[in-house]
């Protein structure tokens, strides 16, 4: 199985400062059409997770755009430019490259 | 609006059974592919299984091969999961998670519902 590994596992921010959390995978995610379905996903406390970004860098509808995502092959990273309270909670990565799709252990936000 | 809404979890004895389902609506259940996602308590995301649009095709993570199965129906808008053979390691809330394609999915998750395996 490819496994996610994330860092740091406990992020704590101030208010309005950026954050960074870095995703890498045991093996290249490029599938054979060419994209790498390297996803990120957001639970906040006590709700379902909700996807955020899809295909490294895709960010879905709704989400703000002091989400950024990027990387390639194996190494990605989830930016947030500005953190804002409603930020708090768990956000983890996911391959859907290689079957079982894999997630890594999440990475919790916190504010200062 | 997109909705899914997932129902029979509960509590179970260790080699007992149970079946989920996930109800859909707002949207053309018969062209996505489904998902079942779980989460042990305090513990991150896990992959389960997943069903392709007309469930002709099913994968299952290994831990859960052979004891769960995944369906669906789309006459009704639910997909299912089947759960044999459960023991504590299994206990967990379940998420039915949305995909476009095998390879592309997550974009909307249920509330999930909580599967408790214990004497």
């Amino acid at each position: 199985d490819v496994v996610m590994t994330q860092s740091p596992l406990s992020l704590p921010v101030t208010l309005g400062q950026p954050a960074s959390i870095s995703c890498r995978s045991s093996q290249s995610l490029v599938y054979t059409d060419g994209n790498t379905y390297l996803n990120w996903f957001q639970q906040r406390p006590g709700q379902s997770p909700r996807r955020l970004i899809y295909k490294v860098s895709n960010r879905d509808s709704g989400v703000p755009d002091r989400f950024s995502g990027s990387g390639s092959g194996t190494d990605f990273t989830l930016k947030i430019s500005r953190v804002e309270a409603e930020d708090v909670g768990v956000y983890y990565c996911m391959q859907s490259t290689h079957w079982p799709h894999t997630f890594g252990q999440g990475t919790k936000l916190e504010i200062k | 609006e997109v909705q899914l809404v997932e129902s029979g979890g509960g509590l179970v004895q260790p080699g007992g059974s149970l079946r989920l389902s996930c109800a859909a609506s707002g949207f053309t259940f018969s062209s996505y592919w489904m998902h079942w996602v779980r989460q042990a308590p305090g513990k991150g995301l896990v992959w389960v299984s997943r069903i392709n649009s007309d469930g002709s095709s099913t994968t299952y993570a290994d831990s859960v091969k052979g004891r769960f199965t995944i369906s669906r129906d789309n006459a009704k808008n639910t997909v299912y999961l089947q759960m044999n053979s459960l023991r504590a390691e299994d206990t967990a809330v379940y998420y039915c998670v949305r995909g476009r394609l095998s390879i592309l999915w997550g974009d909307y998750w249920g509330q999930g519902t909580l599967v408790t395996v214990s004497s």
